[in-house]
């Protein structure tokens, strides 16, 4: 089976920074991605680790570390429109498309 | 690129109809859909792997016989909620996969909100 643990709610200021962290036990590890999700919308992607270490896209950074099983999204700048539920996902079984997704954390960006 | 439409957005209906959710993608061929499903301030939970011209494979808890999946072309697949019960009403989210930057990554529909009264 999979399990992914996510902090529930965080809250940020404004132009802060502020990291997202989860941790996984799975069967089989093939690849920690992330998502985005406002309220009623539609998750999209925002990051993908398959190796150790940190991928860089614009304000968004994911990090991965394979052998304690954890990973983390770091958001800089944040913005208000960041405001929305993000989830880690893994695939768990090569040449599988789906993803097993996290518990979600909540996070609120106040002025 | 990369566009899933789902329909209908929302739908309600009586306890003991039945409701189809239709998923398309609307820009790519997609050989493998995914369905989930979210209760509200909950996570994505899988409830099926759609497969093109063959059946569709169930997780662990989901009857096969009451969510019934069609998977009849390489842009459509169909949920159909049979017998809906309030205990069924949540959102339901249908995803296809593709490529991008060396991961698998999913593209979503916008969802159906299913509401059984």
């Amino acid at each position: 089976g999979q399990s992914l643990e996510q902090p529930s709610e965080v809250t940020a200021v404004e132009g802060a920074i502020v990291q997202i962290n989860c941790t996984y036990q799975t069967s089989g590890f093939y690849g920690l991605s992330w998502y985005q999700q406002h309220d009623g919308g539609a998750p999209t992607f925002l990051s993908y680790n398959a190796l150790d270490g940190l991928e860089e896209t614009g304000r968004f950074s994911s990090f991965l570390s394979r052998s304690d099983s954890y990973g983390y999204l770091l958001l800089q700048e944040l913005q208000m429109k960041d405001s929305a539920s993000y989830f880690c996902a893994v695939r768990d079984r090569t040449g599988a498309n789906n993803l097993f997704f996290g518990t979600g954390t909540r996070l609120t960006v106040i002025p | 690129g990369a566009v899933v439409s789902q329909h209908p957005s929302w739908v309600i209906c009586k306890s003991g109809t039945s409701v189809k959710i239709e998923c398309r993608s609307l820009d790519f061929q997609a050989t493998t859909m995914f369905w989930y499903r979210q209760f509200p301030k909950q996570s994505l939970m899988l409830m099926a792997t759609s497969n093109e011209g063959s059946k569709a494979t169930y997780e662990q808890g989901v009857e096969k016989d009451k969510f019934l999946i069609n998977h009849a072309s390489l842009t459509l697949s169909t949920l159909t909620v049979t017998s809906a019960h309030p205990e069924d009403s949540s959102f339901y989210i249908c995803s296809a996969a593709r490529q991008a930057s060396g991961a698998n990554v999913l593209t979503f529909g916008a969802g159906s909100r299913l509401t059984v009264l």
